[in-house]
């Protein structure tokens, strides 16, 4: 089977850097992407990574290592409405294409 | 852009009965799938499909059904309702169902299905 693993709760000040860790034992892996969720919200994207290394966007950066079946977010300059859950899901390779499969996510409270 | 829409947003069922959870989306994008979500936890991948005519089971696809007629809509179906089908249904849709490119999946606002 598959499994992913990520801290149940992270606790970060206003303006302070967290960073969110995932690990992964799968097979037919593709790629690690992040996505976001506020309270009664749906889930939002925020990055994918297929190849090893960092990707940025604006305040938000991934990183992936595949030899090491791990990845991480990090999130810079924290506010306050950064506080939700944060998801890792990896890519797989199904039976007529991909299928997402999701961590049980990271609940991350931003205090001030 | 009304983009992923799900009906109802709200249900209470009974032991038993059946529903047809309903899921549309107006972005031409080929690959859809639905997930459940229980209090506290992550996403699970009940079916998928890449394509009209084409479905696949995820991790928990007992006691649902789905079909893709259409490249739009991507009905979900629980044939005889349980209490630990209680929970919240999201449907998502990305562009296509190739992988080797960045495809953010696109989420609608979930139904909350309670079942007594």
């Amino acid at each position: 089977g598959q499994s992913l693993e990520q801290p149940s709760e992270v606790t970060a000040v206003e303006g302070a850097i967290v960073q969110i860790n995932c690990t992964y034992q799968t097979s037919g892996f593709y790629g690690l992407s992040w996505y976001q969720q506020h309270d009664g919200g749906a889930p939002t994207f925020l990055s994918y990574n297929a190849l090893d290394g960092l990707e940025e966007t604006g305040r938000f950066s991934s990183f992936l290592s595949r030899s090491d079946s791990y990845g991480y977010l990090l999130l810079q300059e924290l506010q306050m409405k950064d506080s939700a859950s944060y998801f890792c899901a990896v890519s797989l390779r199904g039976d007529s294409s991909y299928k997402l499969i999701f961590g049980s996510g990271t609940r991350l409270l931003v205090r001030p | 852009n009304a983009g992923v829409t799900q009906t109802p947003k709200f249900q209470v069922l009974k032991t038993g009965q059946s529903m047809t959870l309903q899921c549309a989306q107006d972005m031409n994008h080929e690959y859809m799938s639905w997930y459940r979500q229980d209090p506290g936890m992550g996403l699970r991948l009940i079916h998928y499909s890449v394509g009209a005519g084409i479905t696949d089971q995820g991790e928990v696809p007992n006691g649902y059904n789905v079909s893709r007629s259409t490249t739009e809509d991507f009905p979900l179906r629980l044939l005889s309702a349980a209490p630990s089908q209680t929970s919240v249904y999201f449907c998502a849709s990305s562009r296509d169902g190739t992988v080797t490119s960045n495809q953010p999946q696109h989420f609608g606002d979930g139904t909350r299905l309670s079942i007594l």
